[in-house]
């Protein structure tokens, strides 16, 4: 079974701080997409990555994925307020890229 | 690009009814998806659907859920008998093309069985 763990499940830091969260897995993905989630409203893509030790960068967010495609990070420069949310993983399976299996999310915090 | 919408954005059942949750495309994809997210715990695929036919399915997908694209338009997700564990958000969501590997998500469907 797939499974994609993400650390820290919380993180509470003041504005203008850096963070970084990551997800991990034992197994290969295809790719790998990260997305933001309001409460009760659905996840909204921020990127997708698909090869190994891609980095791509969306303004203060830089999202890394692992040279061997099994983890990827997301990098904050900079936090602000508007930036707290849920920031969940999911990644495509490298042979059935149709299903996409999500993490539990880093629930984020920025303090004004 | 605009994602897909859902109807209802609630539905409350009880336990044992049928209900049908919609998705309508903005636009004609031919790739869908169906996720359920039981209050605070992850994202769970159920089902993916591609030209009329189910593709992939997850083995939280029994026969009481059932897909299907009855008017080439609207994307339905059926529960024949629901359970009070079927109490979850609902999310469709579509897939531009095969060369496209990104899955755009609707708003959900807040399923409540009492």
């Amino acid at each position: 079974t797939q499974l994609l763990e993400q650390s820290p499940q919380f993180l509470s830091i003041q504005e203008g701080e850096n963070l970084t969260v990551y997800c991990n897995s034992s197994s290969v993905f295809s790719s790998l997409q990260w997305y933001r989630q309001e409460p009760g409203e659905g996840p909204v893509l921020l990127v997708t990555v698909v090869t190994g030790g891609e980095v791509k960068k969306l303004k203060r967010l830089t999202f890394q994925f692992g040279d061997a495609r099994k983890d990827s990070s997301l990098h904050i420069t900079a936090a602000q307020p508007g930036d707290t949310g849920l920031y969940l993983c999911a990644g495509a399976s490298m042979n059935r890229d149709d299903k996409i299996i999500f993490g539990k999310g880093t629930r984020l915090h920025i303090l004004p | 690009e605009p994602e897909v919408t859902q109807t209802p954005s609630h539905q409350v059942t009880q336990m044992g009814q049928e209900v049908i949750l919609r998705c309508v495309p903005i636009s004609n994809h031919l790739y869908f998806y169906w996720y359920r997210q039981i209050l605070g715990q992850k994202v769970e695929f159920l089902v993916s659907f591609y030209n009329n036919e189910i593709s992939e399915k997850s083995e939280i997908f029994d026969d009481q859920f059932s897909v299907e694209r009855p008017d080439g338009s609207n994307f339905t997700l059926k529960i024949r008998s629901t359970k009070l564990e079927d109490s979850a958000m609902y999310f469709c969501a579509r897939r531009s093309g095969r060369a496209h590997i990104e899955q755009f998500f609707g708003p959900g469907t807040r399923l409540t069985v009492l």
